[in-house]
């Protein structure tokens, strides 16, 4: 049984502060690994993919790789109000579907 | 087109009746998938496709859950005699094979509420 964890929160970040989200996952055949933004109501967002143990920035955001620890994370620096949302981490094995976790909601107070 | 499309956007069905989803992927992408959202969260890999094959298929609760992906049609999604616990949100997704990338490009999704 493929399991992805998630704080559900809520996290409240201040504005303009580092919002971090983790994951952990418990299969150890994954290959890709992604964060996904999803507003109430709407359908998620790819914001990253990472595939190799270490770190990857785009923009405000960076997602860390661990696989020896099965942890995987997202940073998002200069919270903006915008960031507020459910972050839906999701873990894939080979040409599997995707595994979610249950997603932290994410409080970005002005 | 380069976005997935999904229809209807909302259905609702009497417990009991069937139910059926429909999918066209971003032009070009071979891979389909189909997710189950409940309770806002939790979602449920359902099935997958390759082209018009059945790629994965061990999500799917076959006893009234049916899928298909036949060439030049969208792809569908068939509940027979739903259930309350039908109601979600059902998520259609797709990605090529070109490139390095497989990220998955989600619809907007339809709404399926089973009264």
């Amino acid at each position: 049984q493929k399991e992805v964890e998630q704080n559900s929160g809520p996290l409240s970040v201040p504005e303009g502060a580092i919002a971090s989200l983790n994951c952990t996952y418990s299969d150890r055949g994954s290959q890709s690994f992604f964060w996904y933004r999803q507003y109430s109501g709407k359908s998620p967002e790819l914001i990253m993919s990472i595939y190799s143990n270490g770190d990857k920035e785009d923009g405000r955001f960076t997602a860390q790789l661990n696989k020896a620890s099965q942890y995987v994370s997202l940073l998002i620096r200069d919270s903006q109000p915008s960031d507020s949302a459910t972050y839906l981490c999701a873990v894939k094995t080979g040409a599997d579907g995707l595994t979610f976790g249950k997603g932290t909601h994410l409080i970005i107070q002005p | 087109g380069e976005e997935v499309a999904q229809t209807p956007k909302h259905l609702v069905r009497g417990e009991g009746q069937k139910a059926k989803l429909y999918c066209a992927p971003i032009k070009g992408h071979s891979y389909v998938f189909w997710y189950q959202q409940v309770l806002k969260n939790e979602f449920k890999f359902l099935i997958s496709f390759q082209n018009e094959n059945v790629f994965d298929e061990t999500g799917m609760p076959k006893e009234r859950f049916s899928a298909k992906c036949l060439p030049n049609s969208p792809c569908s999604l068939e509940i027979q005699a739903t259930k309350l616990e039908d109601s979600a949100v059902y998520f259609c997704a797709s990605y090529g094979t070109s490139g390095s990338t497989d990220t998955q490009y989600f619809g907007p999704g339809t709404r399926l509420t089973v009264l």
